[in-house]
This record gives structure tokens, C-alpha cells and sequence, in this order.
């Protein structure tokens, strides 16, 4: 139980195209994912917390208008890349936290992440 | 900011070996801690958690040792094999402020047999 799934696993896009990534969680519900941004050799680094029927929280550098977050449902949240450059090449992994909510730090559980590479 | 980090960018052991990655944390208020492995090009694994009103918790072939003291955390991997050979990060978070993860910069732990 407790999967998630991201999809692309990969993608290749041209510079100033936009990209959609996808995140789901498949064998439960929940109200809050996050998106995470990964560089080679580094951490993981939040970017914002996604929110079901709100708008998302982001962090402090991460352009909300660059990178669209729209959590339209309860196992759905997607992230969408605007006017990709190459600097935004990285590793973008989802995570979620299952329903009901117990005691906050529940476990969040991992996506396969996408890894995006714009030329 | 605040933020976690492990002592050691990489160890190197022998199949068999019992492996200790450490993490010391800065945020004295966090409350929930937790190992990942993540194997390259894919999304970190739960390994085991630890919540701060504890200082021990055992699952299968691993620990999670919790010193609130001194604010730091380790994972032991007992009889260690080459399937761990992964990167290890350790992740905290304070329950009250909301559960986003802090992570820290990750060991490679290598094992040779």
C-alpha cells in the first residue's frame, strides 16, 4: 500500500516549452502533497506544499509563477514547468501523506520522480 | 535557515559489516524524525521513523538512535549487504508547524563483498 506515482518518469523539452508532471496517489487519498526539486549529488530541497482545493504554499525563492501546482483532486497533484530552461534540469519528485490525518509528521511516501532535462 | 545534516558524505564497508550513518540536527523544536535510502534515479524509501518522545526504535536490520541532547540521530544497519549500497538522508520536521520535511545532505554508503 501507500504508493505513488509521477508521471514522466522522463522527459526532454526544448527550452521556453512548458512541462506537466503528474503525481498520484494510487491506493489512497490525500489532501496535502509536496514537491521536491533534486540537483546530481544534492538533497532533496521543498519547493512548495500542495494543497487539495487550494492554492499551493511555496518556498521562499521558488517562483509560484514558474512552477504551476494545481491539486484538482484528493490523489492527483500536478507541477507544470513554465518557459523551461536549462537551469531548471533537475530531479522532481512528489511525495503525499495518506488520509485519515493522525498526528502531524505522519510518514510521507515517495514518488519515482521525473527527471526533466531542457535543452 | 535551519537545517539537518549528516556527518559523513560517504562510508564504505564490507558485506557483512554492521554500518552507523550519523545526522545531527540544528532545530531543537523538531519532533519527528526520519531515514530514507534512495537508489540513484529514484524517489527516496522509507526506511524507519522516530518520533521525539522516544530515543530507540528497531525494525528489521535497522535502528534509529535518537540523543535529543546533543541533537543527533543515526541509522544502524546490521549485517549490511550490497542492496544497501544506496544514498541515506535523514529528514525532520516539527509536527505542530506542518509535516514538509527538512532534509539533510545524504550519505553514500558503499558495500563491497
Amino acid at each position: 500500500g501507500a504508493v505513488v506515482s509521477q508521471h514522466p518518469s522522463r522527459v526532454i523539452c526544448k527550452s521556453g516549452t512548458s512541462v506537466k508532471i503528474e503525481c498520484r496517489s494510487l491506493d489512497f487519498q490525500a489532501t496535502t502533497m509536496f514537491w521536491y526539486r533534486q540537483f546530481p549529488k544534492q538533497s532533496l530541497m521543498l519547493m512548495a506544499t500542495s494543497n487539495e482545493g487550494s492554492k499551493a504554499t511555496y518556498e521562499q525563492g521558488v517562483e509560484k509563477d514558474k512552477f504551476l501546482i494545481n491539486h484538482a483532486s484528493l490523489t492527483l497533484s500536478t507541477l507544470t514547468v513554465t518557459s523551461a530552461h536549462p537551469e531548471d534540469s533537475s530531479f522532481y519528485i512528489c511525495s503525499a501523506i495518506p488520509l485519515p490525518r493522525g498526528l502531524a509528521g505522519e510518514t510521507q511516501y515517495f514518488g519515482p520522480g521525473t527527471r526533466l532535462l531542457v535543452l | 535557515g535551519e537545517s539537518v545534516g549528516l556527518h559523513l558524505p560517504t562510508l564504505s564497508v564490507q558485506e557483512g559489516d554492521n554500518s552507523i550513518i550519523n545526522c545531527a540536527y540544528s532545530n531543537s523544536a523538531s519532533d519527528y524524525f526520519i531515514w530514507y535510502k534512495q537508489e540513484s534515479g529514484k524517489g527516496p524509501q522509507f526506511i524507519i521513523d522516530i518520533r521525539s518522545n522516544m530515543d530507540k526504535r528497531q525494525g528489521q536490520r535497522v535502528t534509529v538512535l535518537l540523543n535529543k541532547t546533543v541533537k543527533h540521530l543515526s541509522l544502524q544497519i546490521a549485517a549490511t549487504q550490497p542492496g544497501d549500497s544506496a544514498v541515506y538522508f535523514c529528514a525532520e520536521t516539527e509536527g505542530q508547524a506542518g509535516t514538509a520535511l527538512i532534509f539533510g545532505k545524504g550519505t553514500t554508503l558503499s558495500v563491497s563483498s
